[in-house]
């Protein structure tokens, strides 16, 4: 079945660093890849996507572009604030549902 | 984006009484609602996928007997967890999607409801 794999947190990074979190997986046919971001007691926000190979997905000063040669998704800021503190999901989805990764939580200090 | 409510955002029950949480898709409507369990630093586990009309269908391993969903309107879906126990402490979080005839379409999350069994 799909799957997805992030790369295990925390992390804790200082402000205005360059962040990378990565992202694989495994799907049958041509998923869509999303990265969800999660505040502290808030739901799951939608911070980008793409639906097809070599699409960039972008906001928010976040990247992440689907190679499928390398079945990843991984998401890139270049200057991260401490405001991007959060909890990061890898998602795709296949046919109708989304396949969440374990989450990576990111932490910025001043 | 869209907006979808979920409420109450926290709820504390004592154990063995039932709790139902309601997701509304407040400017769209919701051919499909997720609901998801999410355990402490864990990722978020699908529970059941609801279309509007039918029954849920429930992930392997889920009870539909204690996990009540009913998915009455296009805006408005509701879990109830019944004779709650402490193992059902845990934060649910609904999705819900308006497929619009494509599989594009994007899925919007409600603010999650953190639940404590007593």
């Amino acid at each position: 079945g799909n799957s997805v794999t992030q790369m295990e947190g925390p992390v804790t990074l200082s402000e205005e660093a360059f962040l990378t979190i990565n992202c694989t997986y495994t799907a049958t046919g041509y998923p869509s890849l999303f990265w969800y971001v999660q505040y502290p007691g808030e739901g799951l926000q939608l911070l980008l996507k793409a639906t097809k190979a070599d699409d960039k997905g972008s906001n928010k000063g976040f990247e992440a572009t689907y190679r499928k040669e390398t079945t990843s998704f991984h998401l890139e800021k270049g200057s991260v604030q401490v405001s991007d503190s959060a909890v990061y999901f890898c998602a795709l989805r296949g046919a109708q549902k989304l396949v969440f990764g374990q989450g990576t939580r990111l932490t910025i200090n001043p | 984006g869209a907006v979808v409510s979920q409420h109450p955002s926290r709820v504390i029950c004592k154990s063995g009484t039932s709790v139902k949480i309601e997701c509304r898709s407040l400017d769209f409507q919701a051919t499909t609602m997720f609901w998801y369990r999410q355990f402490p630093k864990q990722s978020l586990m699908l529970m059941a996928t609801s279309n509007e009309g039918s029954k849920a269908t429930y992930e392997q391993g889920v009870e539909k007997d204690k996990f009540l969903i009913n998915h009455a309107s296009l805006t408005l879906s509701t879990l109830t967890v019944t004779s709650a126990h402490p193992e059902d402490s845990s934060f649910y979080i609904c999705s819900a999607r308006d497929f619009k005839g494509t599989m594009n379409t994007e899925a919007f999350f409600g603010q999650g409801t953190r639940l404590t069994v007593v």
